[in-house]
């Protein structure tokens, strides 16, 4: 069965750190992108950012707000995923969700293409003092 | 920068046809994917790449493009379909960052 766990959240004050890990299984880890997700209480889902593959230099990518504060990391060795977040700040209270990503360019089209077809459960981070 | 709008509330009858659009000016060069959430859970993939349906998705649900707008069309609502539903598409600019729309709440009467 394809599945990914997250854990590591919590509450933790503003200005502090946080480490989000990502356990997938049930697929070959090493293949894919992988991204993660928020979601504010009461609020839509906020792409946070994602790691390319080894075959792409395991490349990241991040969202402006939270640019130069979280970082994405994997190990492909143990099948895991995390988030290093740091300068937390209370609009960085969500629920983050792991999330496995399919990407490539469709030939016939010549569009690009990228979505998430597998997610995690989700952890709660609460950022309050 | 790069946005994606969604009516806020869509409401349906069981056995109708409701229709949730998403709009952007990007759309013609990038595909649209649909998410599926119910309150408490995980976001679940129910369309990708305009209008293909991944499996084990009921084929009521179907998705369209037109323009700069894409559809998301499900036929014989069901009391199980409440739910938010989000459109997603990716930023053309170069990093091709994951843009979501504000989601649409789906509400059964």
């Amino acid at each position: 069965e394809v599945q990914l766990v997250e854990s590591g959240g919590g509450l933790v004050q503003p200005g502090g750190s946080l480490r989000l890990s990502c356990a997938a299984s049930g697929f070959t880890f090493s293949d894919h992108y992988m991204d993660w997700v928020r979601q504010a209480p009461g609020k839509g889902l906020e792409w946070v950012g994602r790691t390319r593959n080894k075959a792409n230099s395991y490349t990241t990518e991040y969202a402006a707000s939270v640019k130069g504060r979280f970082t994405i990391s994997r190990d492909d060795s143990k099948n895991s995923l995390y988030l290093q977040m740091n300068s937390l700040k209370t609009e960085d209270t969500a629920v983050y969700y792991c999330a496995r990503g399919d990407s490539g360019y469709d030939l016939q089209s010549g569009n690009y293409y990228y979505y998430m077809d597998v997610w995690g459960k989700g952890t709660t981070v609460t950022v309050s003092s | 920068s790069y946005e994606l709008t969604q009516p806020p509330s869509v409401s349906v009858s069981p056995g109708q046809t409701a229709r949730i659009t998403c709009s952007a000016d990007a759309l013609p060069k990038q595909y649209a994917y649909w998410y599926q959430q119910k309150p408490g859970q995980a976001p679940v993939l129910v369309i990708y790449k305009d209008s293909e349906r991944p499996s084990g998705i009921p084929e009521r649900f179907s998705g369209s493009s037109s323009g700069t707008t894409v559809t998301l069309t499900i036929s014989g609502v069901q009391a199980e379909d409440e739910a938010d539903y989000y459109c997603q598409s990716a930023d053309s600019s170069g990093t091709y960052s994951v843009v979501f729309g504000g989601g649409t709440k789906l509400t059964v009467l």
